[in-house]
């Protein structure tokens, strides 16, 4: 079935430090691919989504690249800062679906040391 | 305007007890979604909803749970008998189509289920 893996975690950085979290999908075709971010006590918000291949994803100063080689979504972003402290979870919907459920990864929590 | 509300955000019960969990979704958002996100099974999806019927309700655990959605809108959760592997969050999300052609779900802040 559909899956993804994000890399293991917790990752600790210092501020202004550059920040991958590498994630990678199994799925029949090519599915929409998200990046959702939870910060302390809050809800699940949309950070950046990639419909097809090659389409890259940016917000905040975060970015991810639909890489369909490679069937990854990495997300960067080049110089942290405390605030981004959270949990951040890659997730997939089906291919050719408008609709439909999303199938998340385990999630990878960050910390970001002034 | 108003996101996705979700009642009660915190739910403490016995087991073996029933509970009910209530979504509003986004006005206008006619897709409605139910996920759990436990320590020991991160975030799965339950069912989804598309006006008043059910798709997809293929996460539904066991036939304890059941989720209802009256007149497009307000979604509940209702899970009977509860065991002490039901505690989780719940999360319900609504969607609207965007660009791509693919919906983008917007979560609520969720209701923390504690079975003792």
């Amino acid at each position: 079935g559909d899956s993804v893996t994000q890399m293991e975690g917790p990752v600790t950085l210092s501020e202004e430090a550059f920040l991958t979290i590498n994630c990678t999908y199994t799925a029949t075709g090519y599915p929409s691919l998200f990046w959702y971010v939870q910060y302390p006590g809050e809800g699940l918000q949309l950070l950046l989504k990639a419909t097809k291949a090659d389409d890259k994803g940016s917000n905040k100063g975060f970015e991810a690249t639909y890489r369909k080689e490679t069937t990854s979504f990495h997300l960067e972003k080049g110089s942290v800062q405390v605030s981004d402290s959270a949990v951040y979870f890659c997730a997939l919907k089906l291919a050719g679906t408008s609709y439909g459920k999303l199938t998340f990864g385990q999630g990878t929590i960050l910390t970001v040391h002034p | 305007g108003a996101g996705v509300s979700q009642s009660p955000s915190n739910k403490v019960t016995e087991k073996g007890k029933d509970v009910e969990l209530r979504c509003d979704p986004i006005s206008g958002h006619t897709a409605l979604y139910w996920y759990r996100q436990s320590l020991g099974q991160g975030l799965e999806f339950l069912i989804y909803f598309q006006g008043n019927s059910a798709p997809d309700k293929s996460g539904l655990p066991s036939d304890r749970f059941s989720a209802e959605r009256t007149g497009g809108s307000v979604s509940t959760l209702t899970i009977q008998r509860t065991q002490q592997e039901d505690s989780a969050v719940y999360l319900c999300a609504s969607s609207s189509l965007g660009s791509g052609g693919t919906d983008t779900q917007y979560f609520g802040p969720g209701t923390r289920l504690t079975v003792l």
